[in-house]
C-alpha cells in the first residue's frame, strides 16, 4: 500500500533563507509524486510532480524537488523564502495514473521578517 | 488545464438536514474524485466518479451517508445526507488531466461546509 509521510508538521523560516520541506514515501511500483500548496482559504494549486522523467523536478515560484529512489524520498526546496511562500504543503503520491492521490498530513510554512 | 467550479462555495446547515454539491469542469473528464478536509487535516479520497459506472467508495464512507451521481463527462454531485457537526468540513472534487495520462489532477476551489 502506499503512503506519504511529511516528516515535518510546521517549518518556520526568515524571508530569503531557504526552504526545506521532507516528504518520504512508501510505494510498491514506481510512483508518480507531487507536491501541492494550498493558501488560506483558497484552493489546492499544483506546485510541481515527478513522473519517472528527470528526478530533478522544477516547479513554478522557484521551488524544486528532487526524487531519491533509494531513500525514497521526495523533499521540496526553494533558495530563499518569500512573505508570500507562507501556506500549507502537502506531498501526494499516486501509484497508477488514474487513480486518486493520498496526501500527506501536510506541512505549514510560516514566513518571518 | 481543467477549470472546475463548485456550489454552492460555502454553507451553514441544520443537523439532519443533506446538502448537494455540485462540481462543474469546463472540459470532458472521464475521471472524478471527491475529498474531504477536515479542519485542520489533510484530504481524504472519499469516492472515485466514473461516468457510466456506479462511484467507487473508500474505505470508511458509504454511498447512503455520500450519494454520488455523475451523469455526463463534465459534471458530478455530491450529497452529504443526515448531517451532524462531525461532517463539517472542506469537499473538494478533482478531476484528472487526460493530457498527462490523469497523472494530473486539479481541484475546484472547495466547498466549506458548517453544520450546527
Amino acid at each position: 500500500a502506499q503512503s506519504v509521510t511529511q516528516l515535518d508538521s510546521h517549518v518556520s523560516v526568515s524571508e530569503g533563507t531557504p526552504v526545506l520541506l521532507r516528504c518520504n514515501y512508501s510505494s510498491s511500483y514506481s510512483p508518480s509524486l507531487f507536491w501541492y500548496v494550498q493558501h488560506p482559504n483558497k484552493g489546492l494549486q499544483l506546485l510541481l510532480k515527478y513522473t519517472s522523467a528527470a528526478t530533478l523536478v522544477k516547479g513554478i515560484n522557484g521551488f524544486e524537488a528532487e526524487f531519491k529512489k533509494s531513500e525514497t524520498s521526495f523533499h521540496l526546496t526553494k533558495p530563499s523564502a518569500h512573505m508570500s511562500d507562507a501556506a500549507e504543503y502537502f506531498c501526494v503520491v499516486s501509484e497508477t495514473a488514474g487513480t486518486a492521490l493520498i496526501f500527506g498530513k501536510g506541512t505549514t510554512l510560516s514566513v518571518s521578517s | 488545464s481543467a477549470v472546475i467550479s463548485q456550489k454552492p462555495s460555502r454553507d451553514i446547515c441544520q443537523r439532519g438536514t443533506s446538502l448537494t454539491i455540485q462540481c462543474q469542469v469546463d472540459s470532458q473528464v472521464t475521471m472524478m474524485f471527491w475529498y474531504r478536509q477536515q479542519p485542520g487535516q489533510s484530504l481524504t479520497l472519499i469516492a472515485t466518479a466514473n461516468q457510466g459506472s456506479e462511484a467507487t467508495y473508500e474505505s470508511g464512507f458509504v454511498i447512503d451517508k455520500f450519494p454520488i451521481s455523475r451523469p455526463n463527462l463534465t459534471f458530478s454531485t455530491l450529497t452529504v445526507s443526515n448531517m451532524s457537526p462531525e461532517d463539517s468540513s472542506i469537499y473538494l472534487c478533482s478531476v484528472g488531466d487526460r493530457v498527462n495520462s490523469y497523472n494530473e489532477q486539479f481541484f475546484g476551489p472547495g466547498t466549506r461546509l458548517t453544520v450546527l
